[in-house]
């Protein structure tokens, strides 16, 4: 499809590990990335792989790529009531200088 | 200082009234972008621009205009608001073709259209 997908919620424990999955739509994607919105605020990015990576780890981040398939996702190890928010997945398709493509949004929420 | 700013913040307004938001950055980046955010939807792209004289739609541009009035200020215009224009707006900029292309986003403006 044309979309960027993600489910639109989920709902872990608090110390649970937290998985974001996302589809994307170009295969010839160079840079994937992850987007995290508070409440209340805009966007900022949380963390990022370049296609040819298969994975990235950053503290308590984990950004898994698997070309084959398109499909990204995110792993927050240890989650924290301070993760709640909404995960924007979004692609930098390869064909030039067009926009990042955005998912709709994951909401995680983080029960204590 | 906040490298991407957006006024106003919050703004009520009627419908058939003209209303402009305001984006600056002070990143030097060329690529500036308006989006709305409204729930379940995500973000949608409104416009964007790669430099003061380059001014492209986006994927929802009805009823909405754009000036590019230097490199720094990129501003939404709602022609005559409606109801369903209420939603979030952020404008988000983006340096050149090297490096991670990270977009930069501001706080946002939540407009509501009565």
């Amino acid at each position: 499809g044309e979309d960027v997908e993600q489910s639109l919620f989920l709902s872990v424990r608090e110390g649970d590990s937290s998985v974001i999955n996302c589809t994307y739509t170009d295969s010839s994607s160079t840079y994937l990335y992850w987007y995290k919105q508070e409440p209340g605020a805009g966007l900022q990015l949380l963390t990022y792989i370049f296609s040819n990576m298969d994975m990235k780890q950053d503290q308590r981040l984990t950004v898994l790529l698997n070309k084959k398939d398109k499909h990204l996702s995110l792993r927050i190890a240890d989650t924290q009531t301070g993760d709640s928010a909404i995960y924007f997945c979004a692609e930098r398709r390869s064909s030039g200088n067009t926009p990042l493509v955005f998912g709709k949004g994951t909401r995680l929420s983080v029960i204590a | 200082d906040a490298d991407v700013t957006q006024t106003p913040r919050n703004r009520i307004t009627k419908t058939g009234k003209r209303i402009m938001l305001e984006c600056s950055q002070t990143k030097g980046h060329d690529r500036m972008y308006w989006y709305r955010q409204d729930p379940g939807l995500g973000l949608r792209l409104i416009y964007y621009s790669f430099d003061v004289k380059d001014i492209n739609k986006g994927e929802i541009s009805d009823g909405y205009s754009v000036s590019r009035q230097a490199q720094a200020k990129f501003s939404l215009s709602l022609e005559s608001a409606i109801p369903n224009q209420t939603a979030l707006y952020f404008c988000a900029t983006r340096g050149g073709i090297t490096g991670n292309n990270e977009q930069f986003f501001g706080p946002g403006t939540r407009l509501t259209v009565l």
